[in-house]
């Protein structure tokens, strides 16, 4: 069946650690987005993707980098540099490059968890 | 990037009941704006969207009303069900509003 994968569903790292959210689609999507969501709060764009080896930063990229060297890759590094990691990490895949149409197909999502 | 923001933060409402969940937003230079639906521990899914050359949209229970001259969107769901209980976000582009918990009474 086609759609978007992430892994691992469930991550906990050390501070000061790196760690790295797996994002996999096979629905042939050109585009591919980062989100962030906490605790009562909606979802913010950390790093967008419309084709490969292309990538934008969002609304909160800092602390945070990308990828995209296959169509259906995407993964995201949460660095030391962020300086509040524990979140909701939700993925994305949209047909089609413009930003103003079409969709989301969402993952399941990482939750990460310092400690 | 675009503000898009919720009135509720929670609404409850009996089941059989409607409910309406708000959006208002402030890019009115948008052309497309979409409703998600999130139950807990998962990510979005679409409900429906409606384009800015349009006021009212239907899908299957469901209804997104757009009312550019006051920047308002409103999803309206017929009958609510217990397993229409989620978070509600609607969004412009690919920003999101803060989402609304709709809790469905029993």
């Amino acid at each position: 069946d086609g759609g978007i994968t992430q892994s691992p569903k469930y991550l906990f790292r050390k501070e000061g650690q790196n760690v790295t959210l797996s994002c996999e689609q096979n629905l042939n999507h050109d585009a591919m987005y980062w989100y962030r969501q906490d605790p009562g709060q909606g979802l913010r764009l950390i790093y967008y993707s419309q084709i490969v080896n292309d990538f934008q930063k969002g609304d909160i990229a800092e602390g945070y980098s990308v990828s995209r060297e296959k169509k259906e890759s995407f993964p995201l590094t949460v660095t030391s540099a962020q300086k509040n990691p524990t979140a909701f990490y939700l993925c994305a895949s949209k047909s089609g490059r413009a930003l103003n149409t079409g969709e989301l197909f969402f993952g399941e999502g990482s939750r990460l968890t310092v400690l | 990037g675009e503000n898009v923001g919720l009135h509720l933060p929670t609404l409850s409402v009996q089941e059989g009941d409607n409910s309406i969940i708000n959006c208002a937003y402030s890019n009115s230079a948008s052309d497309y704006f979409i409703w998600y639906k999130q139950e807990s521990g998962k990510g979005p899914q679409f409900i429906i969207d409606i384009r800015s050359n349009m006021d009212k949209r239907q899908g299957q229970r469901v209804t997104v009303l757009l009312n550019k001259t006051v920047k308002h969107l409103s999803l309206q769901i017929a009958a609510t069900q217990p397993g229409d209980s989620a978070v509600y976000f609607c969004g412009q582009k690919v920003t999101f509003g803060t989402g609304t918990k709709l809790q469905v009474i029993p």
